[in-house]
């Protein structure tokens, strides 16, 4: 089955205790991006790659770090975690077809919150 | 990346047509038309996108204007299924914005 999986799906952590969302799609997808939703804010963008070693920043992109080594994964990395950065966070895949990034496809979800 | 412009909330009958506006009057040449829905807390998921002609797939049509600063979907017979937020989104080379979107409430 075509997907977007993340891991977690829930994570309670503290201030400062590094952590690692996975996110890997089996489609293989050129473009992977991570996103957060807050309320009120509605969906941001934090890190994009459009192929492997190539990443870009989104518009939320200060507390994370990204790394595309292989095209199938997209960790999320927070190095220092903090209470701002408590939020639903989504991974997506796409084709890259010139301008165009046609259908993303999004993750589950990963629900965090940073005590 | 153009921002986009869509109201907050719409209601429509089940089986009736549903006409969802978008306005990105600042879209240029190269910048596509997405439309995304998502239901609760799930992934958002994806409807249809253009460039400049009209568009249909098996969930929507799409329809942008001739000067592309603004576009419609269109979900021809809404079920309650489709009761979502749906986003309207311009973009190019990978970077995607976001806006508020439409909350729509398909009522029997």
């Amino acid at each position: 089955e075509a997907q977007v999986t993340q891991n977690p799906r829930y994570l309670i952590t503290v201030t400062g205790k590094k952590l690692t969302v996975t996110c890997s799609q089996n489609m293989n997808h050129e473009y992977m991006s991570w996103y957060r939703q807050d309320p009120g804010l509605g969906l941001r963008q934090i890190y994009y790659s459009m192929n492997v070693e190539v990443t870009d920043k989104g518009d939320v992109p200060e507390g994370y770090k990204v790394s595309r080594k292989e095209k199938r994964n997209f960790p999320l990395i927070l190095e220092s975690p903090s209470p701002n950065q408590t939020s639903l966070y989504f991974c997506a895949s796409g084709r890259s077809g010139g301008l165009s990034y046609n259908e993303q496809f999004f993750g589950p979800g990963t629900r965090l919150t940073v005590l | 990346d153009a921002k986009t412009t869509q109201p907050p909330s719409m209601d429509c009958a089940e089986g009736r047509a549903a006409n969802l506006p978008c306005n990105h009057s600042t879209i240029s040449g190269n910048e596509y038309v997405y439309w995304y829905r998502q239901i609760h807390s799930q992934g958002p998921q994806y409807i249809i996108h253009g460039l400049k002609n009209n568009e249909t797939n098996e969930m929507a049509s799409l329809i942008i204007t001739e000067d592309r600063k603004s576009s419609t979907l269109i979900l021809p017979h809404a079920t309650l299924r489709d009761t979502a937020v749906y986003y309207c989104i311009v973009h190019r080379w990978g970077k995607l914005q976001f806006g508020a979107g439409t909350q729509v409430v398909v009522t029997p």
